[in-house]
């Protein structure tokens, strides 16, 4: 089945830097690709739609210029935590639309620790 | 406003026994759903969906049952193994529509040997 590589798949940073994590589909092209943040024992929220070759959407109450979101090819996305807080803390998790434009496949997730 | 409720945060099972997961959701619209498997500091995994023109869909161990009348679905687990032991959310969304998923807050599954 598909496949969706996610990386890195755990981080751990000081406050203030920034921290870039990739999402790649691996054996289709994904034209859309979705950022999603789980806290502890909550569901996945949806942070950003990224578009391949144009801005990323991004859903009500997330900062676009806090989380930076580039989709410069059909198989790639990545998702920059510019000058990470500690309340960035969280598990990030990407996912691609396969041609059936239904099913997601998701990447492993990054856990990111600010410190 | 939930539009995809999992009301009940956990569940406990013996193995061998069948495990039934319950998922609401509140938005008519919604004509496809989905049940994602999710271990934990891993990303989730499909498992299966259903359209919203069918009532069941069966693959190996898992089904899962839409009753569009009462906006519920459920995903029925027989017979349980410990290794199914893990999160799983529903989801939801409108066809035809570019948008994201819908998801519910999850229900811990844990299978006792």
């Amino acid at each position: 089945g598909a496949v969706v590589s996610q990386h890195p798949s755990r981080v751990i940073c000081k406050s203030g830097t920034s921290v870039k994590i990739e999402c790649r589909s691996l054996d289709f092209q994904a034209t859309t690709m979705f950022w999603y943040r789980q806290f502890p024992k909550k569901s996945l929220m949806l942070m950003a739609t990224s578009n391949e070759g144009s801005k990323a959407t991004y859903e009500q109450g997330v900062e676009k210029d806090k989380f930076l979101i580039n989709h410069a090819s059909l198989t790639l996305s990545t998702l920059t935590v510019t000058s990470a807080h500690p309340e960035d803390s969280s598990f990030y998790i990407c996912s691609a639309r396969d041609r059936d434009l239904r099913k997601l496949f998701f990447g492993s997730g990054t856990q990111l620790s600010v410190l | 406003d939930q539009q995809v409720k999992q009301n009940s945060p956990s569940l406990s099972v013996q193995e061998g026994r069948i495990s039934i997961l319950n998922c609401d959701y509140t938005n008519s619209m919604f004509d496809y759903f989905l049940w994602y498997k999710k271990y934990p500091a891993e990303g989730p995994t499909f498992l299966i969906s259903i359209s919203s023109i069918k009532d069941k869909n069966e693959d190996g161990r898992f089904t899962v049952f839409l009753n569009k009348s009462a906006k519920h679905l459920s995903l029925h687990i027989v017979p349980s193994q410990p290794g199914d032991s893990a999160v799983y959310f529903c989801a939801a969304s409108v066809e035809g529509s570019a948008r994201q998923l819908t998801f519910g807050s999850g229900t811990q599954l844990t299978v006792l040997p």
